[in-house]
């Protein structure tokens, strides 16, 4: 096990909601780094947040947004929930200043209907 | 940005055979190059990864390779085991300090029959 807990495992929400998904980071961990996983697909990066500022960005529009508190752990926000967003999220804890290996947890798996 | 292919998408062997999965990347920034495997209802696990001072590099049964010049680098499994079917992702991250920021293939379904 890598120590990272993402809450909760499954989530079936509606078209226009809006989704809330937690990470809890490996102890020692400051960097955490969230991807969207699509069925079939590797993951892909969402942003990345170190010491609770946003420290990278990917290809995903302004309502995925996200959060790292002080006890590193972190929260990714998803608004107006489309159909695509179907997909497997997943958040990975780093030290920024070590190797950089990431350290996944096992996801949560978003359904939107 | 970085692009990440990775080949094939479904390998097939029988117990006891090698596997071979292939990746090339696109920015010649990319140093750090991570393979993972994910088995199902499980996240990504890191089981070997190599940096680009580095040709090669072994641990017990899976060595990785990397050839800077051609931009491929490949994960070399041996005497494989029916539990080393999983789903193999190849990354490619530039970065330093540790702010690896890695880009991932579509991944290898691996499958090792009995």
């Amino acid at each position: 096990e890598t120590g990272v807990t993402q809450s909760p495992t499954h989530l079936i929400k509606t078209r226009g909601q809006q989704v809330t998904l937690r990470c809890s980071s490996q102890s020692g961990h400051n960097t955490v780094s969230w991807y969207q996983q699509a069925l079939g697909q590797g993951p892909q990066f969402i942003f990345q947040y170190y010491r609770e500022e946003e420290n990278g960005r990917g290809n995903f529009p302004p309502r995925f947004s996200g959060l790292q508190f002080p006890n590193y752990s972190s929260e990714l926000n998803v608004n107006a929930l489309e159909l695509d967003d179907s997909a497997l999220y997943l958040c990975a804890s780093s030290l920024k200043t070590g190797s950089g290996i990431q350290y996944f947890g096992a996801g949560t798996r978003l359904s939107v209907l | 940005g970085e692009n990440v292919e990775q080949h094939p998408s479904t390998l097939s062997v029988q117990e006891g055979d090698s596997a071979v999965i292939k990746c090339t990347y696109s920015d010649s920034a990319s140093n750090y190059f991570p393979w993972y495997k994910q088995e199902l209802g499980k996240g990504p696990q890191l089981i070997i990864d190599i940096r680009s001072n580095v040709g090669e590099k072994k641990d017990q049964r899976i060595a990785v390779t990397l050839n800077k010049t051609a931009k491929h680098f490949s994960l070399h499994i041996t005497e494989t085991q029916p539990e080393d079917s999983a789903v193999y992702f190849c990354a490619a991250s530039p970065g330093s300090g540790g702010s690896y920021i890695p880009t991932f293939g579509r991944g290898t379904s691996l499958i090792v029959h009995p």
